[in-house]
Protein backbone atom coordinates (compact mmCIF):
# COMPACT_ATOMS: atom_id res chain seq x y z
CA UNK A 1 0.00 0.00 0.00
CA UNK A 2 1.32 3.39 -0.51
CA UNK A 3 2.05 5.71 1.81
CA UNK A 4 2.94 9.88 2.47
CA UNK A 5 5.20 11.13 4.67
CA UNK A 6 5.83 14.82 5.87
CA UNK A 7 8.35 15.73 8.63
CA UNK A 8 8.26 17.68 10.32
CA UNK A 9 4.82 17.51 12.02
CA UNK A 10 4.79 21.59 13.71
CA UNK A 11 7.28 24.21 13.18
CA UNK A 12 8.18 27.92 14.70
CA UNK A 13 10.77 29.32 13.10
CA UNK A 14 11.81 33.40 13.37
CA UNK A 15 11.78 35.77 10.37
CA UNK A 16 14.30 35.48 8.13
CA UNK A 17 15.68 32.08 8.73
CA UNK A 18 15.44 29.57 6.18
CA UNK A 19 12.91 26.49 5.54
CA UNK A 20 12.90 22.89 4.56
CA UNK A 21 10.12 20.62 4.50
CA UNK A 22 10.60 17.25 3.03
CA UNK A 23 7.94 15.23 1.97
CA UNK A 24 8.36 11.36 1.00
CA UNK A 25 6.42 8.80 -0.94
CA UNK A 26 6.22 5.06 -0.46
CA UNK A 27 4.33 2.15 -2.27
CA UNK A 28 4.06 3.81 -5.75
CA UNK A 29 6.59 4.67 -8.93
CA UNK A 30 6.43 7.93 -10.75
CA UNK A 31 4.08 10.05 -9.36
CA UNK A 32 2.64 13.15 -9.36
CA UNK A 33 3.59 15.66 -6.39
CA UNK A 34 1.89 18.82 -4.99
CA UNK A 35 2.78 21.40 -2.49
CA UNK A 36 -0.16 23.21 -1.27
CA UNK A 37 -0.67 26.05 1.58
CA UNK A 38 -3.45 26.54 3.54
CA UNK A 39 -3.88 29.85 6.04
CA UNK A 40 -6.32 29.09 9.00
CA UNK A 41 -9.76 28.49 7.92
CA UNK A 42 -9.04 28.88 4.37
CA UNK A 43 -8.80 26.78 1.30
CA UNK A 44 -5.86 25.23 -0.36
CA UNK A 45 -3.21 26.96 -2.42
CA UNK A 46 -1.71 24.89 -4.94
CA UNK A 47 1.90 26.06 -4.47
CA UNK A 48 4.13 23.62 -6.91
CA UNK A 49 3.30 20.82 -8.22
CA UNK A 50 6.01 17.85 -10.14
CA UNK A 51 5.27 15.21 -12.56
CA UNK A 52 8.88 13.91 -12.47
CA UNK A 53 12.74 14.65 -11.38
CA UNK A 54 13.86 18.15 -11.75
CA UNK A 55 10.40 18.79 -13.32
CA UNK A 56 8.72 21.54 -10.75
CA UNK A 57 6.52 24.01 -12.01
CA UNK A 58 5.30 27.00 -9.64
CA UNK A 59 1.57 28.16 -9.51
CA UNK A 60 1.98 31.08 -7.56
CA UNK A 61 5.07 33.56 -7.28
CA UNK A 62 6.35 33.69 -3.78
CA UNK A 63 8.82 33.06 -1.31
CA UNK A 64 9.69 29.63 -1.82
CA UNK A 65 10.89 27.27 -4.06
CA UNK A 66 10.41 23.16 -4.36
CA UNK A 67 12.93 20.63 -5.81
CA UNK A 68 12.49 16.82 -6.77
CA UNK A 69 15.83 15.17 -6.41
CA UNK A 70 14.50 11.95 -6.23
CA UNK A 71 11.53 9.89 -7.63
CA UNK A 72 9.09 10.07 -4.40
CA UNK A 73 11.16 12.56 -2.32
CA UNK A 74 9.67 16.59 -3.21
CA UNK A 75 11.16 19.21 -0.86
CA UNK A 76 9.76 23.08 0.05
CA UNK A 77 12.22 25.49 1.12
CA UNK A 78 12.74 29.26 1.40
CA UNK A 79 16.20 31.22 1.93
CA UNK A 80 14.33 34.01 4.65
CA UNK A 81 10.79 33.44 5.43
CA UNK A 82 8.11 36.17 5.60
CA UNK A 83 5.36 36.14 8.20
CA UNK A 84 2.84 35.30 5.23
CA UNK A 85 4.68 32.28 4.68
CA UNK A 86 3.04 30.78 8.16
CA UNK A 87 0.12 28.27 7.49
CA UNK A 88 -0.43 24.33 7.01
CA UNK A 89 2.04 23.16 4.31
CA UNK A 90 0.78 19.99 2.67
CA UNK A 91 2.17 17.60 0.25
CA UNK A 92 0.12 15.40 -1.85
CA UNK A 93 0.43 12.37 -4.33
CA UNK A 94 -1.41 11.14 -7.31
CA UNK A 95 -0.97 8.50 -9.44
CA UNK A 96 -0.54 8.74 -13.14
CA UNK A 97 -2.32 5.35 -14.46
CA UNK A 98 -5.27 5.71 -16.42
CA UNK A 99 -4.28 8.68 -18.05
CA UNK A 100 -7.84 10.35 -16.89
CA UNK A 101 -7.80 12.16 -13.37
CA UNK A 102 -6.66 10.22 -10.07
CA UNK A 103 -7.34 11.25 -6.94
CA UNK A 104 -4.92 13.23 -4.82
CA UNK A 105 -3.37 11.40 -1.32
CA UNK A 106 -2.46 14.03 0.98
CA UNK A 107 0.17 14.02 3.57
CA UNK A 108 -0.46 14.81 7.31
CA UNK A 109 0.99 18.58 6.81
CA UNK A 110 3.38 20.73 8.34
CA UNK A 111 2.07 23.38 10.80
CA UNK A 112 4.56 26.16 9.93
CA UNK A 113 4.28 28.97 12.46
CA UNK A 114 6.86 31.99 11.55
CA UNK A 115 7.22 34.76 14.63
CA UNK B 1 -7.86 32.46 -13.30
CA UNK B 2 -10.21 29.95 -11.71
CA UNK B 3 -12.67 30.39 -8.40
CA UNK B 4 -15.16 28.20 -6.42
CA UNK B 5 -17.13 29.85 -4.14
CA UNK B 6 -18.85 27.28 -1.51
CA UNK B 7 -21.29 28.41 1.37
CA UNK B 8 -19.07 29.43 4.92
CA UNK B 9 -21.09 27.01 6.84
CA UNK B 10 -23.99 24.94 6.78
CA UNK B 11 -25.79 23.24 10.07
CA UNK B 12 -27.84 19.96 10.15
CA UNK B 13 -29.49 17.64 12.22
CA UNK B 14 -27.86 14.09 12.45
CA UNK B 15 -29.64 11.72 10.19
CA UNK B 16 -30.56 14.48 7.93
CA UNK B 17 -29.74 15.19 4.09
CA UNK B 18 -27.47 18.49 3.59
CA UNK B 19 -26.61 19.38 0.45
CA UNK B 20 -23.16 21.82 0.08
CA UNK B 21 -23.59 23.65 -3.34
CA UNK B 22 -20.24 25.37 -4.90
CA UNK B 23 -20.10 27.87 -7.81
CA UNK B 24 -17.02 28.00 -10.05
CA UNK B 25 -15.81 30.06 -12.80
CA UNK B 26 -13.37 28.82 -15.19
CA UNK B 27 -12.09 28.53 -18.54
CA UNK B 28 -11.24 24.83 -18.95
CA UNK B 29 -11.40 21.97 -16.58
CA UNK B 30 -11.35 18.27 -16.67
CA UNK B 31 -13.73 17.60 -13.70
CA UNK B 32 -14.70 18.52 -10.13
CA UNK B 33 -13.50 17.14 -6.82
CA UNK B 34 -14.74 16.97 -3.36
CA UNK B 35 -12.78 16.38 -0.51
CA UNK B 36 -13.55 16.11 3.24
CA UNK B 37 -11.59 17.66 5.86
CA UNK B 38 -11.52 17.38 9.56
CA UNK B 39 -10.05 20.23 11.88
CA UNK B 40 -6.25 19.91 12.29
CA UNK B 41 -6.25 17.02 9.47
CA UNK B 42 -5.62 16.52 5.97
CA UNK B 43 -8.02 16.38 3.31
CA UNK B 44 -8.93 13.16 2.25
CA UNK B 45 -11.30 12.39 -1.55
CA UNK B 46 -14.67 11.62 -1.28
CA UNK B 47 -16.35 11.81 -4.95
CA UNK B 48 -15.28 13.48 -8.77
CA UNK B 49 -17.18 14.12 -11.71
CA UNK B 50 -15.81 13.92 -15.17
CA UNK B 51 -19.29 14.21 -16.74
CA UNK B 52 -22.88 16.17 -16.01
CA UNK B 53 -24.96 14.14 -13.67
CA UNK B 54 -24.63 12.63 -10.62
CA UNK B 55 -22.20 10.24 -8.51
CA UNK B 56 -23.35 8.00 -6.08
CA UNK B 57 -20.95 6.88 -3.51
CA UNK B 58 -22.57 5.43 -0.45
CA UNK B 59 -23.79 8.08 1.69
CA UNK B 60 -22.66 10.64 -0.08
CA UNK B 61 -23.25 11.52 -3.68
CA UNK B 62 -21.99 14.48 -5.83
CA UNK B 63 -23.51 16.12 -9.19
CA UNK B 64 -22.45 18.43 -11.62
CA UNK B 65 -23.86 20.35 -14.23
CA UNK B 66 -20.89 22.09 -16.31
CA UNK B 67 -24.09 24.59 -18.47
CA UNK B 68 -24.74 26.33 -14.97
CA UNK B 69 -21.32 26.34 -13.27
CA UNK B 70 -22.39 24.45 -10.69
CA UNK B 71 -22.38 21.24 -8.81
CA UNK B 72 -23.06 19.91 -4.87
CA UNK B 73 -22.26 17.74 -2.41
CA UNK B 74 -25.39 16.00 -0.95
CA UNK B 75 -24.59 13.67 2.59
CA UNK B 76 -27.19 11.53 3.47
CA UNK B 77 -27.99 9.82 6.94
CA UNK B 78 -25.98 12.61 8.44
CA UNK B 79 -23.46 10.80 11.53
CA UNK B 80 -21.80 13.25 13.79
CA UNK B 81 -18.40 12.40 12.27
CA UNK B 82 -19.51 14.02 9.12
CA UNK B 83 -18.64 17.11 10.75
CA UNK B 84 -16.07 18.48 9.34
CA UNK B 85 -14.91 21.08 6.68
CA UNK B 86 -15.53 19.93 2.49
CA UNK B 87 -14.13 21.40 -0.17
CA UNK B 88 -15.09 21.19 -4.01
CA UNK B 89 -12.28 21.52 -6.35
CA UNK B 90 -11.58 21.90 -10.05
CA UNK B 91 -9.58 19.68 -11.79
CA UNK B 92 -6.74 20.06 -14.35
CA UNK B 93 -3.65 18.96 -15.95
CA UNK B 94 -1.74 16.49 -14.20
CA UNK B 95 -4.46 16.17 -12.20
CA UNK B 96 -3.83 19.41 -10.10
CA UNK B 97 -6.62 20.94 -8.11
CA UNK B 98 -7.98 24.28 -7.59
CA UNK B 99 -9.92 24.32 -4.67
CA UNK B 100 -12.76 26.00 -3.29
CA UNK B 101 -13.47 28.44 -0.27
CA UNK B 102 -14.58 25.21 2.02
CA UNK B 103 -17.97 24.33 3.59
CA UNK B 104 -17.71 23.83 8.16
CA UNK B 105 -20.55 21.50 8.63
CA UNK B 106 -21.59 21.34 11.54
CA UNK B 107 -24.22 18.30 12.62
CA UNK B 108 -26.05 18.64 15.86
CA UNK B 109 -28.11 16.06 18.07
Amino acid sequence: SQTIHQWPATLVQPVGSPLSLECTVEGTSNPNLYWYRQAAGRGLQLLFYSVGIGQISSEVPQNLSASRPQDRQFILSSKKLLLSDSGFYLCAWSSIAGGGYNEQFFGPGTRLTVL
Amino acid sequence: GQSLEQPSEVTAVEGAIVQINCTYQTSGFYGLSWYQQHDGGAPTFLSYNALDGLEETGRFSSFLSRSDSYGYLLLQELQMKDSASYFCALTGTASKLTFGTGTRLQVTL
